[in-house]
């Protein structure tokens, strides 16, 4: 079970736009800022979203990120096949002497 | 270029120990934190530890303290990840990462060590 909870799947049609949550607590994302990670299929994750909405070289600005309170949500605009991917949230978690804590991953299926 | 190129795939038996690497190139190895993080077949994402190579302060998951161990050797610009004692439930694809600070996020990845324990 994962600290941070995601739905384990997400969808949505060529152009569309398709948001992913991401809830945690005061001990992360409620006091730590919110990383998003997109992983392709057979391959290493790739850092998508960093500081809950910023937006790492090279990343399209089709890709959104924010965060209030103790949740997060990605944003996916104008949707494209290669966007097909798993997605995760991450934060530094306070509590526990300090470690990083991952959500469950969300499967985005293109339709 | 910033580059993490981790060693190859390996088959090992329970019971056996083993010792991966991840190297860093391109950028000043003792100036970032390498992390690993776990992905078992068809799972999410777990964060394992980092080690700063400057100093080799080290902080562990509390899920993974006592069962792995975490090194680096700045001369060489290498991290390793070990296990003494390997068992079937440690298959998994094995990540090391880049960040440059404890609470920052991991912006180069290796491209994965897959580890099979099996009898």
């Amino acid at each position: 079970q994962s600290v941070l909870t995601q739905p384990p799947s997400a969808s949505g049609t060529p152009g569309q736009r398709v948001t992913i949550s991401c809830s945690g607590s005061s001990s992360n994302i409620g006091s730590n800022y919110v990383y998003w990670y997109q992983q392709l299929p057979g391959t290493a994750p790739k850092l998508l979203i960093y500081r809950n909405n910023q937006r790492p070289s090279g990343v399209p600005d089709r890709f959104s990120g924010s965060k209030s309170g103790t949740s997060a949500s990605l944003a996916i605009s104008g949707l494209r096949s290669e966007d097909e991917a798993d997605y995760y949230c991450a934060a530094w978690d306070d509590s526990l002497s300090g470690q990083e804590v991952f959500g469950g991953g969300t499967k985005l299926t293109v339709l | 270029e910033v580059q993490l190129v981790q060693s190859g795939a390996e088959v090992k038996k329970p019971g056996e120990s083993l010792k991966i690497s991840c190297k860093g190139s391109g950028y000043s190895f003792t100036s970032y934190w390498i992390g690993w993080v776990r992905q078992m077949p068809g799972k999410g994402l777990e964060w394992m530890g980092i080690i700063y190579p400057g100093d080799s302060d080290t902080r562990y998951s509390p899920s993974f303290q006592g069962q792995v161990t975490i090194s680096a050797d700045k001369s060489i610009s290498t991290a390793y990840l070990q296990w003494s004692s390997l068992k079937a439930s440690d298959t998994a694809m094995y990540y090391c990462a880049r960040r440059d600070s404890a609470g920052a996020p991991f912006d180069y990845w290796g491209q994965g060590t897959l580890v099979t324990v099996s009898s």
